[in-house]
């Protein structure tokens, strides 16, 4: 089973702050999902990546294969970036592969 | 398409009564899944149908949990004889074929009394 560990687990930050959230994982992966969750409970899939880095609008992710670590950076942060970040590294072996964080609570204040 | 839906978003019930949860994936993906979340913690792998055919369950699902798919296409998870430690959130994810992507819907919260 893959262990996974994020840190923080929670992070409060003013707006236009950079945010890094780290993921690590215990077993080797083909991809890694980075997801946010809203208050309510919708997810919503940010990036999937398997190498490398990958940005979108304000948001990055990075990935360590070798070192099996990855991460999230936000930047210039505004409210509506508040939200539970959850990473979800995939070990193949099928649909139970996937296995989730507990999560990284921000909060950014304005 | 909308993405997919979930039914009903918020469910209270008494211990021992039964629930249903309906999900209705995005229309061509063939993959749909079901996990349930509690408080503080990442969702936890249910179930998996790849069209009609349910072919991975955790062993979280016990007995009392059963999962259709029956034309390939909206899902059911009933819940019989509800415990309280059934509250949770359950979602459903869908993806298609050849990818690992996967869409969420917004969950059903259930409640157990």
């Amino acid at each position: 089973k893959n262990e996974v560990e994020q840190s923080p687990q929670n992070l409060t930050a003013q707006e236009g702050e950079f945010i890094t959230i780290n993921c690590s994982y215990s077993v080797g992966i083909s991809a890694l999902h980075w997801l946010q969750q809203h208050p309510g409970g919708g997810i919503v899939s940010l990036f999937m990546l398997s190498s490398g880095k990958k940005k979108h609008g304000r948001l990055i992710a990075t990935i360590n294969i070798q070192e099996k670590h990855s991460s999230l950076h936000i930047t210039a942060s505004h409210p509506r970036d508040s939200a539970v970040y959850i990473c979800a590294p995939y070990s193949g072996g099928g649909a139970d592969g996937l296995t989730f964080g507990k999560g990284t609570h921000l909060i950014i204040q304005p | 398409d909308t993405g997919v839906s979930q039914n009903p978003r918020h469910k209270i019930t008494k211990r021992g009564q039964n629930v249903t949860f309906r999900c209705d994936p995005i229309s061509e993906h063939n993959r749909l899944y079901w996990y349930r979340q509690t408080l503080g913690q990442g969702p936890e792998f249910l179930t998996y149908f790849q069209n009609e055919a349910q072919l991975e369950k955790s062993r979280l699902l016990s007995d009392r949990f059963s999962a259709e798919r029956p034309k390939g296409s909206f899902s059911t998870l009933e819940i019989q004889r509800t415990e309280q430690g059934d509250s949770a959130m359950y979602l459903c994810a869908s993806s298609a074929t050849g990818t690992s992507e996967l869409f969420f819907g917004e969950g059903s919260r259930l409640t157990v009394l």
